[in-house]
């Protein structure tokens, strides 16, 4: 079956613009996840949704960020007034379900790029 | 200090050879612990779940040191296809993995 897929796979934008990211998780997941992957580091987690609970925002670096996750599928991730340094590659995984032990399925990211 | 370490390395071992990772954690509720692989300009891929009796498969085994909070991932008769970076996670919590900043391999022909 399908994956999970990311749009724009890249995206340039100039400082001080607004961006949207979006991602589709794979059909069924309930979990979905975004992270964030700064060139030659790790993953760091941004904000997690769960059904139609509310999200776990506690990632989310500014008020900058947000995230919607609508009709409990697709998921856009929203930047305001980019900076240079969200400059990064933005990662989207699902899972099947909230356990701990379940494996999380990523994206093929969206390269950002703010001039 | 951080919640999850890893040598960044990189490492730079011949084919065939014996290769072992380490990875330390900070919290010592943490219950699932993971090895993922990602290449270059990839996303991360699960390599293996770490169990807490330590689990293998085919050339690759991984380890739990609870006392000491680490896991380790060994890499048997490497592959020039092994070549990649190895991210660990471990979870942070009940929902979310926190992730090291990953051991780059390199297996040398």
């Amino acid at each position: 079956g399908a994956g999970v897929s990311q749009s724009p796979s890249n995206k340039v934008t100039e400082k001080g613009k607004d961006v949207e990211l979006r991602c589709d998780p794979i059909s069924g997941h309930t979990a979905l996840y975004w992270y964030r992957q700064s060139l030659g580091q790790g993953l760091e987690f941004l904000i997690y949704f769960q059904g139609n609970s509310a999200p776990d925002k506690s990632g989310l670096p500014s008020d900058r960020f947000s995230a919607e996750r609508t009709g409990g599928s697709v998921s856009t991730l929203t930047i305001q007034r980019t900076q240079q340094e969200d400059s990064a590659v933005y990662l989207c995984a699902s899972s099947v379900g909230t356990s701990r032990y379940n494996e999380q399925f990523f994206g093929p990211g969206t390269r950002l790029t703010v001039l | 200090r951080k919640e999850v370490e890893q040598d960044p390395g990189p490492f730079n071992v011949p084919e065939g050879a014996t290769v072992a990772f380490n990875c330390t954690y900070s919290n010592s509720a943490s219950q699932s612990f993971f090895w993922y692989r990602q290449d270059c300009r990839k996303e991360p891929k699960l390599l293996m779940s770490v169990y807490s009796s330590g689990n293998e498969d085919g050339r690759f085994t991984a380890q739990l040191n609870r006392a000491s909070q680490y896991i380790s991932l060994l890499i048997r008769d490497s592959k020039l296809s092994d070549s990649a970076t190895y991210l660990c996670a471990v979870d942070g919590s009940a929902r979310q993995l926190t992730f090291g900043s990953g051991t780059q391999l390199t297996v040398l022909p």
